[in-house]
């Protein structure tokens, strides 16, 4: 079992619906990114988050340390915010180290 | 302020051939971390430097390795390539050592024939 749970693996939305990605993670994190991965491969750190929730944009993190999860929420989704959205962690084991999630991959119609 | 930056971005390199990869972090930023990425394994860590030392390594064989120089930017070296080496090499930076948000490289894509 991976330590570092995303669902779904795969999303498709049409353009304006609300969306949700889900991580879930089996032990215990000092912090969790949210990152976003465009076609092409470059990667870019939407959230590092440790507790609580975030806002940027349409964008909301949140994250619950104690149920060892957290989810990413876009409002008022739109065609290009289809990527891959990663969730990744640093095991309180494992320093400075990210543990990686296996990506959602996620498509906005319009 | 200058993002990331890795070159090359695109490398084809033969079996048994050997290469090597360059990151140059955000200025200002110590600790540079590396990751492979490929579609069955994923983003995987490879090594961390942070003040020209080695701080953390990922299971990784030998054949990886890495070095940080006194100016922050990075190295990796692959020798002895092998078909399954093919990846994305992202690498990452960030102000601290320990645990601070990273920023992402556009990654050098390695295809070995």
């Amino acid at each position: 079992k991976n330590e570092v749970e995303q669902s779904p693996q795969n999303l498709t939305a049409q353009e304006g619906e609300f969306i949700t990605i889900n991580c879930s993670y089996s032990v215990g994190i000092s912090a969790l990114h949210w990152l976003q991965q465009h076609p092409g491969g470059g990667i870019v750190s939407l959230f590092m988050l440790s507790s609580g929730k975030k806002k940027h944009g349409r964008l909301i993190a949140t994250i619950n340390i104690q149920e060892k999860h957290s989810s990413l929420h876009i409002t008022a989704s739109h065609p290009r915010d289809s990527a891959v959205y990663i969730c990744a962690v640093y095991l309180l084991t494992s320093g400075s180290r990210l543990t990686f999630g296996e990506g959602t991959q996620l498509t906005v119609n319009p | 302020k200058a993002g990331v930056t890795q070159t090359p971005r695109y490398l084809i390199k033969t079996r048994g051939q050997q290469v090597t990869l360059s990151c140059s972090p955000i200025s200002g930023h110590r600790s540079v971390s590396w990751y492979q990425q490929t579609p069955g394994q994923g983003l995987q860590f490879l090594f961390e430097y942070f003040s020209e030392t080695q701080r953390n390594k990922g299971n990784f064989p030998g054949r990886f390795s890495g070095r940080q120089f006194s100016n922050s930017r990075s190295e990796m070296n692959v020798s002895t390539l092998e078909l399954g080496d093919s990846a994305l090499y992202l690498c990452a930076s960030s102000l601290a050592q320990d645990r601070d948000e990273q920023y992402f490289g556009p990654g050098t894509r390695l295809t070995v024939t």
